[in-house]
């Protein structure tokens, strides 16, 4: 049974700062990784998808990598801003299905 | 840019009694899913649909669950007789323009909150 972790929960930084969040998942049979972000109460908003035949995408100051052999894959955020401040999730889908599985999220705080 | 909406923002019900969840999915998307987050835990998947019919779902989707797509642009998630545990942040989301892509990005829509009292 596929199972995502995301490390750290929590993570505070300075506004201006790089910062990398890290997802792992167990089965690395996997189609495609997806990364959202999530305001509190609010709903998911996609942020990247990877094929699982590519190693990364960028998006803005965002920058997704995928290594599926060793599960795992990072978002990277260049020069975080205060409006960053978020609940970041990550979700894998399966070969053969259609479900997204997700992590817990790491909660992002940037300070100004 | 086109969203994925859904209605009602928010619901509270009495345990068990029948609640609907209604979302209006991306125009030309073919492939319907709902996911459910209870309150400081993980979004699950419960189900997907595609072509008039449940393609996957979840160990979570059991009989007290239905889904429906009653015309053409309405989606919705039926719960028969609610509990407790169903309390949660109910989330609808579409993907696939092409017939073949499931796979593709999932939209997700801003999510129901019901509370069963």
């Amino acid at each position: 049974k596929q199972e995502v972790t995301q490390i750290p929960a929590a993570l505070s930084v300075p506004e201006g700062e790089n910062l990398v969040l890290n997802c792992s998942f167990t089965d690395s049979a996997i189609y495609n990784l997806q990364w959202f972000r999530q305001d509190p109460g609010k709903g998911l908003t996609s942020l990247l998808l990877i094929q699982s035949s590519q190693r990364e995408q960028t998006s803005g100051r965002l920058n997704a990598s995928l290594d599926k052999s060793s599960g795992r894959s990072t978002l990277y955020i260049a020069a975080s801003q205060p409006g960053d401040s978020a609940t970041y999730l990550c979700a894998v889908r399966g070969q053969a299905g259609t479900a997204l599985i997700f992590g817990k999220g790491t909660t992002l705080s940037v300070s100004s | 840019e086109p969203e994925v909406t859904q209605t009602p923002s928010h619901q509270v019900t009495q345990m068990g009694q029948e609640v609907i969840l209604r979302c209006v999915p991306i125009s030309n998307h073919l492939y319907f899913y709902w996911y459910r987050q209870i309150l400081g835990q993980k979004v699950e998947f419960l189900v997907s649909f595609y072509n008039n019919e449940i393609s996957e779902k979840s160990e979570i989707f059991d009989d007290q669950f239905s889904v429906e797509r009653p015309d053409g642009s309405n989606f919705t998630l039926k719960i028969r007789s609610t509990k407790l545990e169903d309390s949660a942040m109910y989330f609808c989301a579409s993907s696939g323009r092409l017939a073949g892509g499931p796979r593709e990005t999932q939209y997700f829509g801003p999510g129901t909150r019901l509370l069963v009292l």
